[in-house]
């Protein structure tokens, strides 16, 4: 019964280019969040969605930052023209039901621009 | 306003030392959860422990312990007879039942246990 998983573990891309996330839940989940966490801080909500929907996105960036989660396959964190700034571990973590319940986190993406 | 301060930024202690572990949280909702979260080295979160707010019973994991209460918003953890392996970043955190799409984390506190 396979956790929370997130991939690429690590990338690296250059400034202006694009960077995709990938978290698939855990089996039977349908609910999907995803959090920064900057370096030396702790961890920032982005967004949050249920299959083919955006329920929260308060906490994502209003440029160059998007979320899915279609009805197949894992949801996807896209950064469009990465700088410099956007280097950061990127958490995605599952629930059955949301409100918080049964959060299991993956184990993050590092992302490094250069 | 921080709904979670964790004040201590860094700690070290001496190995077989006792530590404590603050944090406060502020909330409205009168049903929350509460987290403790560890991240070593390599990254990644491992959950510690979930309490919800009508729970105040204090709780005791091998060498982990946690006190919450209530009256001052606090929810510290205590590591008893500390080990190397111990050393990590802890995240508390809070999830609200009313708007509980997200957790709110404290800044982290890094812990070093030297040996």
């Amino acid at each position: 019964n396979a956790g929370v998983m997130q991939n690429p573990r690590h990338l690296v891309r250059r400034r202006g280019q694009e960077a995709r996330l990938r978290c698939s839940p855990m089996k039977g989940h349908s609910h999907v969040y995803w959090y920064r966490q900057l370096p030396e801080e702790g961890l920032k909500f982005m967004v949050y969605l249920q299959k083919e929907n955006i329920i929260d996105e308060s906490g994502m960036p209003k440029e160059r930052f998007s979320a899915e989660f279609p009805k197949e396959g894992p949801s996807i964190l896209r950064i469009q023209q990465v700088v410099r700034g956007d280097s950061a571990a990127y958490f995605c973590a599952s629930s059955l039901r949301g409100q918080g319940m049964g959060y299991t986190f993956g184990s993050g993406t590092r992302l490094t621009v250069v | 306003a921080q709904k979670v301060t964790q004040a201590q930024t860094e700690i070290s202690v001496v190995e077989k030392e006792d530590v404590t572990l603050d944090c406060v949280y502020e909330t409205r909702d009168t049903t929350y959860y509460l987290f403790w979260y560890k991240q070593p080295p390599s990254g990644e979160l491992v959950f510690l422990i979930r309490r919800n707010s009508f729970d105040e019973q204090n709780e005791i994991s091998g060498r982990y312990s946690w006190n919450f209460q209530k009256s001052t918003s606090s929810f510290n953890f205590t590591i008893t007879a500390s080990q190397v392996v111990d050393s990590a970043v802890y995240f508390c955190a809070l999830s609200e039942a009313n708007t509980g799409n997200q957790f709110y984390f404290g800044t982290g506190t890094s812990l070093t246990v030297i040996p």
